[in-house]
């Protein structure tokens, strides 16, 4: 069966740091991958959508950038963090063909 | 752009009574889904719908397609207190290279033992 990993589960970070989430998947060969921002607990804002190594597509734009440097690999990055970057950040993946979306347990970004 | 309007945006209810929401669209959708959400946690799917008109069942979850494919509506019956959460619906369209998601706000249920 499929998995999706999603590490760390907290980071507390300070404003000007940078940032490296990542996220694998395990079970499943060129899946779509997806990062989401979640605030409040609400409203799941899509930022950034991978369909095959090397290929990334952004929703929005931002202070983030997002890597897929392998099949099952998906990497949320920043250069300088923000304090607005803090939030609730899932990563998903999917088949593709009209299939849903399997979301991470997340991780929850807080900047000082 | 395409947005989900969910209702109610909140519910308290006793435990033991049924639950109905519904997530409404301006947009036709070719796929449904309904995801719960537990604090601290990613969404779990419950409920994918395919095609309109389906009914489809998942324990004592019920989700419909709406006929006209801008709505759906999620029934729980008999809720429990784990059934505590908030429950998005969510459209999906196919788009390009990609299947497009979009997310409803969510529907925050309580529930009182």
């Amino acid at each position: 069966s499929q998995t999706i990993h999603q590490w760390p589960a907290t980071l507390v970070q300070p404003v000007g740091s940078p940032l490296s989430l990542e996220c694998t998947v395990e079970g499943t060969s060129n899946p779509n991958l997806y990062w989401y921002r979640q605030a409040a607990g609400r409203g799941l804002q899509l930022l950034f959508y991978s369909v095959g190594i090397g290929q990334i597509s952004s929703e929005v734009p931002q202070n983030l950038s997002a890597s897929r440097p392998q099949d099952r690999q998906f990497i949320l990055s920043s250069k300088k963090l923000l304090l607005s970057d803090s939030g609730f950040y899932l990563c998903a993946w999917s088949t593709g063909n009209n299939q849903p979306q399997h979301f991470g347990d997340g991780t929850r970004l807080s900047i000082l | 752009g395409q947005q989900l309007n969910q209702s109610p945006q909140s519910m308290f209810i006793q435990e033991g009574e049924d639950v109905s929401m519904n997530c409404t669209s301006s947009s036709i959708f070719n796929t449904w889904l309904w995801y719960k959400q537990d604090p601290g946690e990613g969404p779990v799917l419950l409920i994918a719908l395919y095609k309109a008109g389906e009914l489809t069942s998942n324990g004592r979850l019920t989700a419909q397609f709406g006929i006209t494919r801008k709505d759906s509506f999620l029934n729980i019956s008999a809720s429990i207190p784990s059934d505590v959460g908030i429950y998005f619906c969510a459209g999906l369209s196919r788009e390009t290279s990609y299947d497009k998601v979009i997310f409803g706000p969510g529907t925050s249920l309580s529930v009182i033992p």
